[in-house]
């Protein structure tokens, strides 16, 4: 499968932009861009998706990098709600789909 | 948006029991279902995939006399914990896959999890 990697921590200030980076350097070419995030005792939400094209919806905006081996999930507006750990996956063609999750970044938004 | 339930949403059994724990996609139909187990401050880890009327894939390590998958239909999708014992006792989480009609995108959509605790 391949791999993401992603920094364990990062903090933001609230309503301030907040940049998570993740690299996927071993990406395959019909590999998709998955990023989830998770609060505690919760499943994973789904928060967007990208394959080649940068991609906006109303919770965030995915910034893929030309050569697709990096990718940023962008919130414009970081709230208390948005803290969390977030994972960027991707999605393996051979395996119908199977993701392995890394250890992902936990988000702190301070107040 | 897509919808998935488990139920239930936490369970607390004595050693050597046997739990079952279901998934549902409420809005859509999946084809194929992902259990995972997470430990305390650690990450996802999938377990098996899970298809439609067939056998489950458990990754290494995971038993699958142990973990017992049944995918019997395209909204429901079960995990059993046989003969569960402390060591079992974590967060189980399924997810579902939709495809888009007109194109394959792999999202999952996860449930809210089940809080598994085996005295």
């Amino acid at each position: 499968d391949a791999k993401t990697t992603q920094p364990n921590s990062m903090e933001s200030n609230e309503e301030e932009p907040v940049h998570l980076p993740c690299n996927h350097s071993t990406i395959s070419g019909t590999d998709y861009i998955h990023w989830y995030r998770q609060l505690p005792s919760q499943g994973p939400e789904y928060v967007i998706h990208g394959l080649t094209s940068n991609v906006n919806n109303r919770m965030a905006s995915l910034a893929i990098a030309e050569d697709r081996k990096s990718s940023t999930l962008i919130l414009h507006r970081a709230t208390l709600r948005d803290a969390a750990v977030y994972y960027c996956i991707l999605s393996a063609n051979t395996n119908a789909g199977k993701s392995t999750f890394g250890d992902g970044t936990t988000l702190t938004v301070k107040p | 948006g897509a919808v998935v339930s488990q139920h239930p949403s936490r369970v607390i059994c004595k050693s050597g029991t046997s739990v079952k724990i279901e998934c549902r996609s409420l809005d859509f139909q999946a084809t194929t279902m992902f259990w995972y187990r997470q430990f305390p401050k650690q990450s996802l880890m999938l377990m098996a995939t899970s298809n439609e009327g067939s056998k489950a894939t458990y990754e290494q390590g995971v038993e699958k006399d142990k973990f017992l998958i049944n995918h019997a239909s395209l909204t429901l999708s079960t995990l059993t914990v046989t003969s569960a014992h402390p060591e079992d006792s974590s967060f189980y989480i399924c997810s579902a896959r939709s495809a888009l009609a007109g194109g394959r995108t792999d999202t999952q959509y996860f449930g809210p999890g089940t809080r598994l605790t085996v005295l």
